[in-house]
């Protein structure tokens, strides 16, 4: 099955810079690529995904670059604010596993005041 | 508002009580899931639903069973609950399309004393 690993597992970052979290999957034939945002005491809440037809996709201050020949997609937050601190969940799935989603680890970013 | 509904969101429970988390949504999503997750902390599919009647076990073996019997309720059943399962407990959906996002509960967080 589709294996998804994160890194770096803690980011910490000076309010203003920027923050970039990796993933790298397995699975060639993952299409799907969605990012979660879990707060503390929270539930994981969707923040942006990108399917596997277009390179970049941006919303405000994050976007999602994907690169298919080495299987890795990326979060990038610009202009950092203490409300991005969190754990950011990373997720792939493809149409032939059911579409089931297969989640990376978390990573904690801290964004330090 | 289309939601999915989880209660009892905190539940402080004796060593050998059976107990039942209920998880209900209203957007219409045949899929749903169970995922056990300790706070911060990686998240372990336990249990999914395709549909009515459909029932799988996750990757992460849990002593925990479900039922489909209508599409918008999946509940979640320990028949005996021991300290180990202390956990929070995230039931979550989606829609069956190509992309397939999941939605979240907010969580029931179960403590076995």
């Amino acid at each position: 099955g589709e294996n998804v690993e994160q890194h770096p597992s803690t980011l910490s970052v000076q309010e203003g810079d920027s923050a970039v979290i990796k993933c790298t999957y397995s699975d060639s034939a993952s299409n799907y690529f969605p990012w979660y945002k879990q707060e503390l005491g929270k539930r994981p809440q969707l923040i942006i995904d990108i399917r596997s037809n277009v390179g970049e996709k941006k919303d405000q201050r994050i976007a999602v670059t994907l690169n298919k020949t080495a299987k890795h997609f990326s979060l990038h937050i610009t202009e950092t604010q203490p409300e991005d601190s969190a754990v950011y969940f990373c997720a792939a799935s493809h149409p032939y596993g059911n579409n089931r989603l297969a989640f990376g680890k978390g990573n904690q970013v801290v964004v330090i005041p | 508002e289309a939601d999915i509904y989880q209660t009892p969101r905190y539940l402080v429970i004796g060593t050998g009580k059976k107990i039942t988390l209920e998880c209900s949504q209203t957007m219409g999503h045949d899929k749903m899931y169970w995922y056990q997750q300790d706070p911060g902390m990686e998240l372990h599919l336990i249990h999914y639903s395709y549909g009515v009647n459909s029932t799988e076990k996750g990757d992460l073996s849990s002593e925990s069973t479900v039922s489909r019997i209508r599409t918008e309720h999946f509940p979640l059943t320990l028949e005996s609950a021991r300290p180990s399962h202390t956990s929070q407990y995230l039931c979550a959906s989606s829609d069956g399309s190509l992309t397939d996002t999941q939605y979240f509960g907010p969580g029931t967080r179960l403590t076995v004393l």
